[in-house]
């Protein structure tokens, strides 16, 4: 199985600041990795596909780059509405992994 | 509007069953792959189970293989898990998910999700 790492696993940031979540992948990946957010109480909502495609409807403060073993999600400017957490998840093959998250909160 | 809404969950002993539907609508459900992915709550999520769009391929995870079934009625729209021989550690909000786009060869990122339905596993 492809075993996905993120860090950090939180991060506390001022509304505007700038910040980047890494994923790593146990091996190569390719561009099949997807970043999802995910709100208390809520279910899981795709932000980005294929590490760099923002989905319709996303603010273009988020934003995914990447390949292979190593992927990257930025937001370039930390609204309220972005308190979440983020996973990111390998679509090369079953079983379909998910990073163990990271938690975004406002400081 | 696209939109998944999972149904069945509840209380059930160790060594129980239960059945986990979720209704499609707002698209051509029999053109689309279909997922399980489950969260303990408080907890990461992890894949449970797929479907392809005319029902004739599933695959599962590990810990759920031979125990979980995955099926699915293109006729009514509905996803079901078929979860027996139930475990302390399959206690979890099981999501359904669609793949995001329809194809003989989809890309497994899920959009949209569904709700979630609870599965306490307690005797």
């Amino acid at each position: 199985d492809i075993q996905m790492t993120q860090s950090p696993s939180s991060v506390s940031a001022s509304v505007g600041d700038r910040f980047t979540i890494t994923c790593r992948a146990s091996r190569n990946i390719n561009y099949f990795l997807a970043w999802y957010q995910q709100k208390p109480g809520k279910a899981p909502k795709l932000l980005i596909y294929a590490a760099s495609t923002l989905v319709s409807g996303v603010p273009a403060r988020f934003s995914g780059s990447g390949s292979e073993t190593e992927f990257t999600l930025t937001i370039s400017s930390l609204q309220p509405e972005d308190v979440a957490t983020y996973y990111c998840q390998q679509a090369t093959n079953f079983p379909f992994t998910f990073g163990p998250g990271t938690k975004v909160d406002i400081k | 509007e696209v939109q998944l809404v999972e149904s069945g969950g509840g209380i059930v002993q160790p060594g129980g069953s239960l059945r986990l539907s979720c209704a499609a609508s707002g698209f051509t459900f029999s053109s689309y792959w279909m997922h399980w992915v489950r969260q303990v709550p408080g907890r990461g999520l992890v894949w449970v189970a797929r479907i392809s769009d005319d029902g004739s391929q599933t695959n599962y995870a590990d810990s759920v293989e031979g125990r979980f079934t995955i099926s699915r009625d293109n006729v009514r729209n509905t996803l079901h898990l078929q979860m027996s021989s139930l475990r302390a550690e399959d206690a979890a909000v099981y999501y359904c998910a669609r793949v995001r786009a329809p194809g003989p060869i989809p890309l497994h990122w899920f959009d949209p999700w569904g709700q979630g339905t609870l599965v306490t596993v307690s005797s």
